[in-house]
């Protein structure tokens, strides 16, 4: 089956900066790729996604990366604000099954 | 995008009791999925439940622990059988689609 590796497992920002969490996956098939944000006590909000046939997306502050050829994506958040404050999770969709990174707790300092 | 919605929210419930959880969505999809979140990890998927099927139960769990039901295809329920402190996690539905969302959850706490 699909695994999905998500680093780093904590992050801690200045406010302003820029915050960038990576996953890999390992079944070639997957072609769906979702970043989801948790707040705490929240269900697992989608912020942004990718398709295997798009080499990036960006959405406002958001911008999400894939690498067919090394099977791997990152989301890249820019201008970080302190209710970016959150758990992020990766995940890697394959035969409508998700496999979930581990997660990432970001810190945005103010 | 789909809109799911997911009864209760959260319940605290005593050690040797069964809870059942509900999951609307609002338009019909073949396929609903169970997941599990233990506090501090990552979302585990528990079953894939059918509409006019049982429900097919990843490895590590069963449908004694966790029977499905999926009357129609706006609704399932998940019940956690015979609970145990363990059983303590964020239960949560989703849908496939163009895009993956999950309902809020549920919290579930077993004293």
């Amino acid at each position: 089956g699909e695994n999905v590796e998500q680093h780093p497992s904590t992050l801690s920002v200045q406010e302003g900066d820029s915050a960038v969490i990576k996953c890999t996956y390992s079944d070639s098939a997957s072609n769906y790729f979702p970043w989801y944000k948790q707040e705490l006590g929240k269900g697992p909000q989608l912020i942004i996604d990718i398709r295997s046939n798009v080499g990036e997306k960006k959405d406002q502050r958001i911008a999400v990366t894939l690498n067919k050829t090394a099977k791997h994506f990152s989301l890249h958040i820019t201008e970080t604000q302190p209710e970016d404050s959150a758990v992020y999770f990766c995940a890697a969709r394959n035969d409508y099954k998700l496999s979930f990174g581990a997660g990432t707790t970001v810190t945005v300092r103010a | 995008s789909a809109v799911i919605s997911q009864k209760p929210s959260r319940d605290i419930c005593q050690r040797g009791t069964s809870l059942t959880i509900q999951c609307q969505v609002d338009s019909q999809v073949t396929m609903m999925f169970w997941y599990r979140q233990q506090p501090g990890q990552s979302l585990t998927l528990i079953a894939t439940a059918n509409q006019g099927s049982e429900a097919t139960y990843e490895s590590g769990f069963v449908i004694d622990k966790f029977p499905i039901s999926r009357p129609n295809l706006t609704f399932s329920t998940l019940t956690v059988s015979n609970m145990s402190p363990e059983d303590s996690s964020i239960y949560l539905c989703s849908v496939p689609g163009i895009e993956a969302f999950f309902g809020q959850g549920t919290r579930l706490t077993v004293v």
